[in-house]
């Protein structure tokens, strides 16, 4: 059973240009988490997706961040007009549910993103 | 709001040896689960041992156990037996109960750098 898979794995971008980041769940996961991991810090949650739907963005700045999870296909991260500070690796987790519950989360090896 | 707080930035084992890692959290919360991933240079986030609050009993994962005070809000890692390969980051997280409502979302503590002597 194919683990989790980001692509690409790592991403450089120069100001102002857009970033795509992919995450494909494990097979028979419906749900998605993305989470931002900061330079000596820990992960920081962004967004929890199902398929065709946003469940939670809280954890998403406001502005040129988005998410989305599609009924086929991996879920993206957009971010557009990229800044020196978007650079971080992003974790993609999924996860199955059982009895409505989501459990155990299963992270990808992440997207490091380098801005210039 | 929860938080995780792990206050050993670095710690340092010899090979063999045993080495405890600490971490505390805070929550008004009576059912949530908690865990400890490990991060190795590779940067692939690994569960290594997981506990759920309804459960007085620690859990245990072959050299990997935990020490469970939920009145203290403690939850540290004991690694017995160290090995080289043990060297990475380790968080802590905490999660709510998905029966309460919660999206589930993991919430991580800063690190700490587990470093391994032979």
């Amino acid at each position: 059973n194919a683990g989790v898979m980001q692509n690409p794995r790592h991403l450089v971008r120069r100001r102002g240009q857009e970033a795509r980041l992919r995450c494909s769940p494990m097979k028979g996961h419906s749900h998605v988490y993305w989470y931002r991991q900061l330079p000596e810090e820990g992960l920081k949650f962004m967004v929890y997706l199902q398929k065709e739907n946003i469940i939670d963005e809280s954890g998403m700045p406001k502005e040129r961040f988005s998410a989305e999870f599609p009924k086929e296909g991996p879920s993206i991260l957009r971010i557009q007009q990229v800044v020196r500070g978007d650079s971080a690796a992003y974790f993609c987790a999924s996860s199955p549910v059982v009895a409505g519950a989501s459990y155990e989360q299963y992270f990808g090896p992440g997207t490091r993103l380098t801005v210039t | 709001a929860q938080t995780v707080t792990q206050s050993q930035p670095e710690m340092s084992v010899q090979e063999a040896e045993t080495v405890t890692l600490s971490c505390t959290y805070d929550t008004s919360e009576s059912d949530y689960y908690l865990f400890w991933y490990k991060q190795p240079p590779s940067r692939q986030m690994i569960l290594v041992i997981r506990q759920e609050a309804y459960k007085q009993q620690n859990a245990t994962e072959n050299r990997f156990s935990v020490n469970f005070q939920k009145a203290a809000k403690s939850f540290s890692l004991k690694i017995s037996d160290s090995q080289l390969g043990d060297a990475a980051m380790y968080f802590c997280a905490y999660r709510s109960s998905p029966y309460g409502g919660s999206q589930g979302n993991l919430i991580f503590g800063k690190g700490t750098k587990l470093s391994v002597k032979p």
